[in-house]
């Protein structure tokens, strides 16, 4: 049930953009995108809802395609700071929610001077 | 407000023996996780709680059992521990499931099984 996350690794210069995909088997209430600094615990960026709602604070942004069970993250004009590991989250259901919180396999981000 | 705390920070066990991690977590949440982080694997879902005195299995629970019997904390037993246990724990917390809200984490817990 875990999403697969593409790709594994990218490597940006400053200003450079980025795209970070998910991708479910299972049908999606909602994605949420998290960032984890090395050796910090993961932070919440975003949550993406059925139905187009988003909700986040980050200069960040992300769509949901909820028939195709995928969602994308991403990074325009890439900072410093954004450099780390991305992770998405899903929570897949069937005929309810779990409550469960699943994640991809992360995402590595570095973004060089 | 100290959000999501995991007590120890660091442990190093022998093989066969056992241990507690507790989550506190003071924002009255009703959702509760703990995950395990190994290199390449991103965070696997162990056990989780929906509500005080309910739990469930994650994706990863074999070895682990799981408390809630008050709804600021969780936690996660390991009985007998073996070195496939060896692995960063994070507990993470949410105020209603994560059909609509965010998790969050706490600090991590690094544990060696040798």
């Amino acid at each position: 049930q875990q999403p697969v996350q593409s790709p594994q690794a990218v490597i940006l210069r400053e200003g450079e953009d980025a795209v970070i995909n998910c991708s479910s088997s299972k049908a999606l209430y909602s994605v949420h995108w998290y960032r984890q600094k090395h050796g910090e615990a993961p932070v919440f960026l975003m949550i993406l809802l059925k139905g187009g709602e988003q909700k986040g604070h980050e200069k960040i942004s992300a769509s949901f395609n909820e028939k195709k069970q995928q969602s994308s993250l991403y990074l325009t004009a890439s900072q410093l700071s954004y450099s780390g590991t991305y992770f998405c989250g899903t929570d897949p259901y069937g005929s309810s929610n779990t409550g469960k919180l699943i994640f991809g396999q992360g995402t590595t981000l570095q973004v060089k001077p | 407000n100290a959000g999501v705390t995991q007590t120890p920070k660091f442990r190093v066990l022998k093989t066969g023996q056992s241990m507690t991690l507790l989550c506190a977590q003071d924002m009255n949440h009703e959702y509760m996780y703990w995950y395990r982080q190994d290199p390449g694997m991103g965070l696997r879902l162990i056990h989780y709680s929906v509500g005080e005195g309910t739990t469930a299995k994650g994706e990863v629970p074999d070895g682990y059992n799981v408390s809630r019997l008050k709804k600021q904390n969780f936690l996660l037993g390991l009985e007998s521990a073996a070195p496939s246990q060896t692995s960063v724990y994070f507990c993470a917390s949410s105020y209603r499931g994560p059909e609509n809200t965010e998790a969050f984490f706490g600090q991590g817990t690094r544990l060696t099984v040798v």
